[in-house]
């Protein structure tokens, strides 16, 4: 089965330093791996993806996520942390269902940036 | 960058009434539309995806006599919820994907039965 994995349901992070959320995933084939932000109230901010090239990947927001294929992760990380980053973000993995290109997504991870 | 709208942003509605929700893609054509929805501190579960002109592919488990999925054109899919119960209030969130396959998520429509 076709599925995405966050291990933390919270990340507490100190301003200024370096922060990681953990993502983990199961697909066949060649996996198509995103990040998405929320923020309370709204919908889904697109951060980055993975498709094919550089195992890191550089995203909006000073973000940035390496994809390890031998350890299934895409991790998302940003060397220094805002306040402003808290929020709840999502991995996703675009998988093939019935016919259709759909995003699976994870639990989601809540990051918390204490001034 | 593209743009997807939905309206209403929030809506609240008596027990038994159906709600209209619509997702626009703003400046782009989008070749397939997804629905889903968030409950509080929860992911997002995709309810079904629909490609403009043809009928909704529904998610196992979600009834489509109740959540009625039309996607009349390239720019415009409209989620109704018929009979609403309290059960269903939820964050509805659509999402429309252009011809160069990326995915755009709307603000989310915030749904409230009472």
């Amino acid at each position: 089965a076709q599925s995405v994995a966050q291990p933390e349901d919270q990340v507490n992070v100190a301003e200024g330093n370096p922060l990681t959320v953990k993502c983990t995933y199961s697909v066949s084939g060649n996996p198509y791996l995103f990040w998405y932000v929320q923020y309370p109230n709204r919908g889904l901010q697109f951060l980055l993806k993975y498709i094919t090239g550089d195992n890191l990947v550089k995203g909006s927001y000073g973000f940035e996520a390496e994809f390890n294929k031998s350890q299934t992760s895409f991790h998302l990380k940003k060397p220094s942390a805002l306040v402003s980053d808290s929020a709840l973000y999502f991995c996703a993995v675009r998988a093939q269902s019935g016919g259709y290109n759909k995003l699976i997504f994870g639990a989601g991870t809540r990051l918390a940036v204490h001034p | 960058g593209a743009v997807v709208s939905q309206h209403p942003s929030w809506v609240i509605c008596k027990s038994g009434t159906s709600v209209k929700i619509e997702c626009r893609s703003l400046d782009f054509q989008a070749t397939t539309m997804f629905w889903y929805r968030q409950f509080p501190k929860q992911s997002l579960m995709l309810m079904a995806t629909s490609n403009e002109g043809s009928k909704a592919t529904y998610e196992q488990g979600v009834e489509k006599d109740k959540f009625l999925i039309n996607h009349a054109s390239l720019t415009l899919s409209t989620l109704t919820v018929t009979s609403a119960h309290p059960e269903d209030s939820s964050f509805y969130i659509c999402s429309a994907r252009g011809r160069n396959h990326e995915q755009y998520f709307g603000p989310g429509t915030r749904l409230t039965v009472t």
